[in-house]
């Protein structure tokens, strides 16, 4: 089942701070974060594991909730880099190693 | 390393023509994916190979599309007859272990069908 992304889409000046969640009704193994700038392929992030810590690198990080089957991304300080779409992609834990990604939130980051 | 090559980068053709997309992984990683990504959507995973083999293509169309991945290399998706519906994106992924180093993606093939 896809996983829900919020939100849509989002405007930041550089150096604001923004969340994107994705959320799943399903019992979750492992979350996949990546960005997509148009006409590029889709970028890895990072992972987060069952059970696993709040990752993070520089100014982008994340945290996983098992409890309530919820991912969040954090950017700070946002940068006109950090602009694109941003995926989350679940796996369940059953079947093979395959994801199931969101629709996606749209980033944009202005000066 | 090199990434995930695909080819063409971009494709027009009538409904009911047929097309094929080509993908060459990353070198070394057994597992690899076709996903179709409609505009403004998530990618939709077509089929995943593990080496030579299908793992899951429950959710490949099979009357129309078809994939083959020969010698756990290369990998050909074909649409025949293709419809309006297949103007997508389809992006070709590899893994050497995706639980704990993600996906590599390539760049897409864009499908128009007119």
């Amino acid at each position: 089942q896809q996983p829900v992304q919020s939100p849509q889409a989002v405007i930041l000046r550089e150096g604001e701070d923004a969340v994107i969640n994705c959320s799943s009704s399903k019992a979750l193994y492992s979350v996949h974060w990546y960005r997509q700038k148009h006409g590029e392929a889709p970028v890895f992030l990072m992972i987060l594991l069952k059970g696993g810590e709040q990752k993070g690198h520089e100014k982008i990080s994340a945290s996983f909730n098992e409890k309530k089957q919820q991912s969040s991304l954090y950017l700070t300080a946002s940068q006109l880099s950090y602009s694109g779409t941003y995926f989350c992609g679940t796996y369940s834990g059953a079947g093979s190693y395959q994801l199931t990604f969101g629709k996606g939130t749209k980033l944009s980051v202005i000066p | 390393e090199a990434g995930v090559a695909q080819s063409p980068r971009y494709k027009i053709i009538e409904k009911r023509q047929s097309v094929a997309f080509w993908c060459n992984p990353i070198s070394g990683h057994a597992t690899l994916y076709w996903y179709q990504q409609i505009l403004g959507q998530g990618p939709k995973l077509l089929i995943q190979f593990q080496n030579n083999g299908v793992v899951d293509d429950s959710q490949l169309p099979k009357d129309r599309f078809s994939a083959e991945r020969l010698k756990g290399v290369d990998s050909t998706l074909k649409i025949q007859p293709a419809k309006l519906e297949d103007s997508a994106v389809y992006l070709c992924a590899s893994s050497l272990d995706a639980s704990l180093r993600g996906y590599t993606f390539g760049s897409g093939t864009r499908l128009t069908v007119v």
